[in-house]
């Protein structure tokens, strides 16, 4: 069985500071691994992901994520807040599972960026 | 860019009555899914279809029941509505071997 822990529910930071959202996952088989940002009153759209290859991800509007392996950790970062990055971000893993791709989704980490 | 388009986005029920919630998808994709979500519990998958022809249980599909009706559509239907599934409903869709979801905007859904 594969799941996500998305660490902090709700997160604040001041804009222009280090934005730092926590994922670990588990996964018997190596997984895909993704971010969605959901704005209010609407879906969710994806932010980055991984499949295979580098291990840190850019992703839009200013974000990245490092997988690693070891610590079965995919955090996302933003090096600078903007008061746009106000949403909430959903961390999800990915397998393989009898012919289509699982999914499973963290519970989410609110963003709230001070101004 | 229709993408994935979901209706109604708005729907008010009264316990017992029953109504179906409408998804298309015009990227081709091979997999459909309908996911609930509910505050401080993420999004929870209520049924998926693997490929056209095929739907499978998910986490919570207690209450529901779906259609494939072709390969852009997916419906959710809900037979006898309660309480507890007022939620917002989202639906989403992916090629086969990616994982990468698309969703709908949701359908926000209130049974009284």
């Amino acid at each position: 069985a594969q799941s996500v822990t998305q660490l902090g529910s709700h997160v604040s930071v001041s804009e222009g500071a280090l934005v730092l959202l926590r994922c670990n996952y588990s996964s018997s088989v190596p997984p895909y691994l993704f971010w969605y940002v959901q704005y209010p009153n609407q879906g969710l759209q994806l932010l980055l992901k991984y499949t295979t290859g580098a291990t840190l991800v850019k992703g839009i509007n200013g974000f990245e994520a490092e997988f690693k392996k070891s610590e079965t950790s995919f955090h996302l970062t933003k090096p600078s807040a903007h008061m746009s990055d106000a949403a909430e971000y959903f961390c999800a893993v990915s397998s393989n599972s009898g012919g289509y791709q699982k999914v499973t989704f963290g519970i989410g980490t609110k963003l709230q960026v001070i101004p | 860019n229709a993408g994935v388009t979901q209706t109604p986005k708005f729907q008010v029920l009264k316990t017992g009555q029953s109504m179906t919630l409408q998804c298309a998808q015009d990227m081709n994709h091979n997999s459909m899914y309908w996911y609930r979500q509910d505050p401080g519990m993420g999004l929870r998958l209520i049924y998926y279809s693997a490929s056209e022809g095929t739907t499978d249980k998910g986490e919570v599909p207690n209450g529901y029941n779906v259609s494939r009706l072709n390969k852009r559509e997916f419906s959710l239907r809900l037979e006898s509505a309660a309480p507890s599934q007022t939620s917002v409903y989202f639906c989403a869709s992916s090629q086969r071997n990616t994982g990468e979801l698309f969703f709908g905007e949701g359908s926000r859904l209130t049974v009284l």
